[in-house]
């Protein structure tokens, strides 16, 4: 079946640096979303790719469509403690239905 | 607006016994999705309605497990003679009609069998 590969699977970084995190498929996908959760929370939408070599930016937060449409990159700019979470790649499921597959997530600390 | 709810918040049952988990979706979205994630695992699809239908139940994951919805708006998902495995966080989500990847999750729901 469908598997989105996440990496790394957690981050330990300083307050001010970047952050870079990927989702890898053996399949082809033509939406990616990101999504982030925080502990007792359901996922929040992020950012949503439609089209491949698609680069889109919400605040600090960049995401890319690759153009082989096999990944999706997730950038986070001058990191602050409140970006700690889990974050969460998901794409279409097989089969024409509607409903989404996730990643495992990559965990992210940001040490103040 | 007010987004997705769920409750209870949290569940603690004993093994054999029977649970229902009720999900109220954003006012206006015709699609709704139950998800179940284990600990430390990603979310796992079990069910999607379109209206009060449910063109999808491929996920669920044995014939203990069933959801209705009633009115295009409120679903519940029953879980029969629940199974210690099958403790995990249950979460619903919902979607406008067209914009169906973009969905929005409720707090979910916390179910430990015991």
């Amino acid at each position: 079946g469908q598997q989105l590969n996440q990496s790394p699977q957690s981050m330990f970084i300083q307050e001010g640096e970047d952050v870079s995190m990927n989702c890898t498929s053996s399949s082809i996908f033509n939406t990616w979303l990101w999504y982030k959760q925080e502990p007792g929370e359901g996922p929040v939408l992020l950012i949503a790719l439609y089209k491949a070599g698609e680069l889109t930016s919400n605040g600090r937060l960049t995401a890319q469509f690759g153009i082989t449409r096999k990944d999706s990159f997730l950038n986070i700019s001058a990191s602050i403690p409140s970006d700690v979470g889990i974050y969460f790649c998901a794409g279409p499921g097989q089969g024409g239905s509607e409903k989404l597959v996730f990643g495992k997530g990559t965990k992210l600390t940001v040490n103040p | 607006g007010a987004g997705v709810s769920q409750s209870p918040s949290n569940k603690v049952t004993e093994k054999g016994k029977d649970v229902e988990l009720r999900c109220d979706p954003i006012s206006g979205h015709t699609a709704l999705y139950w998800y179940r994630q284990s600990l430390g695992q990603g979310l796992e699809f079990l069910i999607y309605f379109q209206g009060n239908s449910a063109p999808d139940k491929s996920g669920l994951p044995s014939d203990r497990f069933s959801a209705e919805r009633t009115g295009g708006s409120v679903s519940t998902l029953t879980i029969q003679r629940t199974q210690q495995e099958d403790s995990a966080v249950y979460l619903c989500a919902s979607s406008l009609f067209g914009a169906s990847y973009e969905q929005y999750f409720g707090p979910g729901t916390r179910l430990t069998v015991t």
